[in-house]
This record gives structure tokens, C-alpha cells and sequence, in this order.
């Protein structure tokens, strides 16, 4: 069991360039979440999926962010016309789904900076 | 919808002594509360989580933390302080419907030699 696994784990980009994040559930997981975090707050939900379906996007996820799951495995998290609003950290997180109260892990996070 | 309140944005502790973290919940439904622990440029990891059943939870790191339903709360103790305990702190609140987890602020938990 390797755990979540996040990748580029730090991104510094210029303001209006697309980048994109990938994250590797952990193996048979089912469940998938991607939250922002900003400097002192704490993490924000954007979405999850099961399997390969979307199940659920919060508002703060703009038409400037997609993300997808093809395969219901590996996840990417695409921000399109970057802004400085977008820097953050980019927490996936995944879990098992088979009964309420299943553990959900963390991976460690890519940082965006957006300059 | 659920919400998480965490009182105090920074606690600050001598080694040795007792850690009190403080998190209060707001939900329409029984609650299922987690406490989970963040060190610099890390993700997160989970130290306690509260279901159902006994309403004192023990964790990781000799953390535990105890759920109240008629205060709504579910705050976060240790006995004696670590230099290593030293990091941001999450309290969290999802329903039993599977909900994403809705995290409060954070507490930010110093320990002074």
C-alpha cells in the first residue's frame, strides 16, 4: 500500500498558462477528492468521484477547472487560464467506499504558484 | 449542511503539558468527526475519528478526543505535550451519507521547550 500519490508536487506557472495535476489513489480505493487549500485555511472540497463518474462539484470548482477520472483510477485535476487567485495546494485524497464512516487518506499535496 | 468551528487559531504549550484543541460541529444529522494533523508542506493524516459507539476516541500519537452531542463538540486532547506534536491541526465533519468531508480553519499548535 503506497499511499496517495501526487504529482508535480510543486508547479510555478505563469498567470493565463493551463496546468495540470495528477493524482494515484490508492490501489482498489474507489473514491476519489480533490480539495484546495490556501495559506491558514483549511482544505476547501472541489470534488469526487466514484470510480470513473463525477459524483459531486462544489461552486468553487469555475469553468477554468476540470478534472477527470477515465479509468476510475488515476485522477487529473486540469486549471485552464491560471489566475493569481489559484495559487494553493491541491489535496487528492481517496478512500474505499463501503459503508458510511470509511477512513479518507491524503496525499501530500501539489503546490501552485501562480505568478 | 455541516460546519466546523475550531477555537483558537494558535495554541501554544510548554513540553510536558496537556494539549486542548478545540472544535465544535454544526449538522442537521448525527455527525461523523475526524481530527486530522498536518505537518509543513504535507498532506494530511488522519489521528482520530469518531462514528458511532463510544463517544471517547483514542488516536494516534497518544491524541484522543471525546464527542459530546449535547455541547456539539468533539475536542482533541493529549496529556503531556511533544516537541513533535508540533504542527496544524484539523478538525472535520461529514455525514453518514458518504458526504465530503467540510474542514474547520485549522489550529496551529506550538510546544516550547
Amino acid at each position: 500500500d503506497t499511499g496517495v500519490s501526487q504529482d508535480p508536487r510543486h508547479k510555478i506557472t505563469k498567470r493565463g498558462q493551463n496546468v495540470t495535476f495528477r493524482c494515484d489513489p490508492i490501489s482498489e480505493h474507489n473514491r476519489l477528492y480533490w480539495y484546495r487549500q490556501t495559506l491558514g485555511q483549511g482544505p476547501e472540497f472541489l470534488t469526487y468521484f466514484q470510480n470513473e463518474a463525477q459524483l459531486e462539484k462544489s461552486r468553487l470548482l469555475s469553468d477554468r477547472f476540470s478534472a477527470e477520472r477515465p479509468k476510475g483510477s488515476f485522477s487529473t485535476l486540469e486549471i485552464q487560464r491560471t489566475e493569481q487567485g489559484d495559487s494553493a495546494m491541491y489535496l487528492c485524497a481517496s478512500s474505499l467506499y463501503k459503508s458510511s464512516g470509511n477512513t479518507i487518506y491524503f496525499g501530500e499535496g501539489s503546490w501552485l504558484t501562480v505568478v | 449542511a455541516q460546519s466546523v468551528t475550531q477555537l483558537g487559531s494558535h495554541v501554544s504549550v510548554s513540553e510536558g503539558a496537556l494539549v486542548l484543541l478545540r472544535c465544535n460541529y454544526s449538522s442537521s444529522v448525527p455527525p461523523y468527526l475526524f481530527w486530522y494533523v498536518q505537518y509543513p508542506n504535507q498532506g494530511l493524516q488522519l489521528l482520530l475519528k469518531y462514528t458511532t459507539g463510544a463517544t471517547l476516541v483514542k488516536g494516534i500519537n497518544g491524541f484522543e478526543a471525546e464527542f459530546k452531542k449535547s455541547e456539539t463538540s468533539f475536542h482533541l486532547t493529549k496529556p503531556s505535550a511533544h516537541m513533535s506534536d508540533a504542527a496544524e491541526y484539523f478538525c472535520a465533519v461529514r455525514t453518514p451519507g458518504n458526504t465530503p468531508l467540510v474542514f474547520g480553519k485549522g489550529t496551529r499548535l506550538s510546544v516550547i521547550a
